[in-house]
This record gives C-alpha cells, sequence and structure tokens, in this order.
C-alpha cells in the first residue's frame, strides 16, 4: 500500500481567491490522479497528473481553473483558482501503486468557499 | 458512456451478512474497484477484481462477472462500524496511460443493533 498525506486537511477561502492543495506520497508511485467529492456525491476525476509534464484533464475540468503539477513521482499540488462557492468540496489525491492493480486515496482537502 | 447502478442505501442487523450489488456499462473494462467510506473521511481500498469469480478478504469478499457486467460486495458477521458508504468503481481504460476510475453514487450502509 501506499501512505498519502494531503495540506491542508481543510479550509475555508474568499470567493475570487486561489488555494493549492499539496499531496505527499511515502514512496514512488506510477501514476496520480485528482478527484473531486461535491457534498452528498460520489467521486469525479479531475485529472492525471503527468510526470514532467502537463496533466490530463477529464472533461469539464480545465487547466486555467485547476493547475496541477507533478514534479517527481512522489508529490502532486492543485490549485483551485478564481474560487466560487460552486468549488466547495472535498479535493482527493489517488495513487496507483508499482503493480498498477490497486489505488489508494489521500485523506482529503475540505474546501468551503464563502 | 459510463454507467454504474448501486442501491442508494440499505439496513442490515448487526451480525448478519449482506450484499451490495453493482452492475456497470463502460466503454472499456480493466477492473473493479469497492471501496468503504465513512462520513468525513476518504475512501479505503476493500478489493479489486478483474477476472471472474469471487475474492475473499476476512469478512469481506467481492465477486465479479464480466460477461453480465455484475458485481456484488458480501460483508459477513456485520459490525456497528460497518456502517458506511461503500463505493463501486470500474477502470475502465487499458494500457498504461488508462488508470482513471469511474464511480458509482455509492450504497449507505446503515447496520442496525
Amino acid at each position: 500500500s501506499a501512505v498519502i498525506s494531503q495540506k491542508p486537511s481543510r479550509d475555508i477561502c474568499q470567493r475570487g481567491t486561489s488555494l493549492t492543495i499539496q499531496c505527499q506520497v511515502d514512496s514512488q508511485v506510477t501514476m496520480m490522479f485528482w478527484y473531486r467529492q461535491q457534498p452528498g456525491q460520489s467521486l469525479t476525476l479531475i485529472a492525471t497528473a503527468n510526470q514532467g509534464s502537463e496533466a490530463t484533464y477529464e472533461s469539464g475540468f480545465v487547466i486555467d481553473k485547476f493547475p496541477i503539477s507533478r514534479p517527481n513521482l512522489t508529490f502532486s499540488t492543485l490549485t483551485v483558482s478564481n474560487m466560487s462557492p460552486e468549488d466547495s468540496s472535498i479535493y482527493l489525491c489517488s495513487v496507483v501503486t508499482s503493480g498498477y492493480y490497486e489505488q489508494y486515496f489521500g485523506p482529503g482537502t475540505r474546501l468551503t468557499v464563502t | 458512456g459510463q454507467n454504474i447502478d448501486q442501491p442508494t442505501e440499505m439496513t442490515a442487523t448487526e451480525g448478519a451478512i449482506v450484499q451490495i450489488n453493482c452492475t456497470y456499462q463502460t466503454s472499456g473494462f480493466n477492473g473493479l474497484f469497492w471501496y468503504q467510506q465513512h462520513a468525513g473521511e476518504a475512501p479505503t481500498f476493500l478489493s479489486y477484481n478483474v477476472l471472474d469469480g469471487l475474492e475473499e478478504k476476512g469478512r469481506f469478499s467481492s465477486f465479479l462477472s464480466r460477461s453480465k457486467g455484475y458485481s456484488y460486495l458480501l460483508l459477513k458477521e456485520l459490525q456497528m462500524k460497518d456502517s458506511a458508504s461503500y463505493l463501486c468503481a470500474v477502470r475502465d481504460g487499458s494500457g498504461a496511460g488508462s488508470y482513471q476510475l469511474t464511480f458509482g453514487k455509492g450504497t449507505k450502509l446503515s447496520v442496525i443493533p
């Protein structure tokens, strides 16, 4: 398995500001993803964080709104830009370990935008 | 498109057995996952099935039939702490670049005394 940490664990932000969420894994992983879970909903994939290149975004998510970095095999950041109340959600980092079989989630970042 | 269905809610009695079903229709298939999620917490990995059949892991078992697009999660000897949402997810890509998951809406299980 992999131990995943996220910072911050929660934050309350003003409309129009930006927040960067960090994801750190205790070992090198092959794949890293960012998911969103809106209140009472299931998880939706935002993007795949690619090491050394631009992230791959899912339909409905764009780089200008959710810029992602992945400088190495154990770390990634997701920025939520120009926030609005609709961005209030839990943001989760997820990793696939070397066997490509199991996929794990970080503890999540609970974001509230006022 | 992708479509993953599971019941919204279930209730079961402590000590009993409960089966949570999941049906899926996806453009591809590269494995089915079950996760447990307690309220306010991140999903916890329970099981992964890529071949037909039953995978047993302690009190939890997961079954897959690829031809029927069907899976179930079986929980035995239910405990109060098993009260949580159970998420079915399909990895519908193939190849090294397609490991993202598509999730169902989750089944909220309530275990009662």
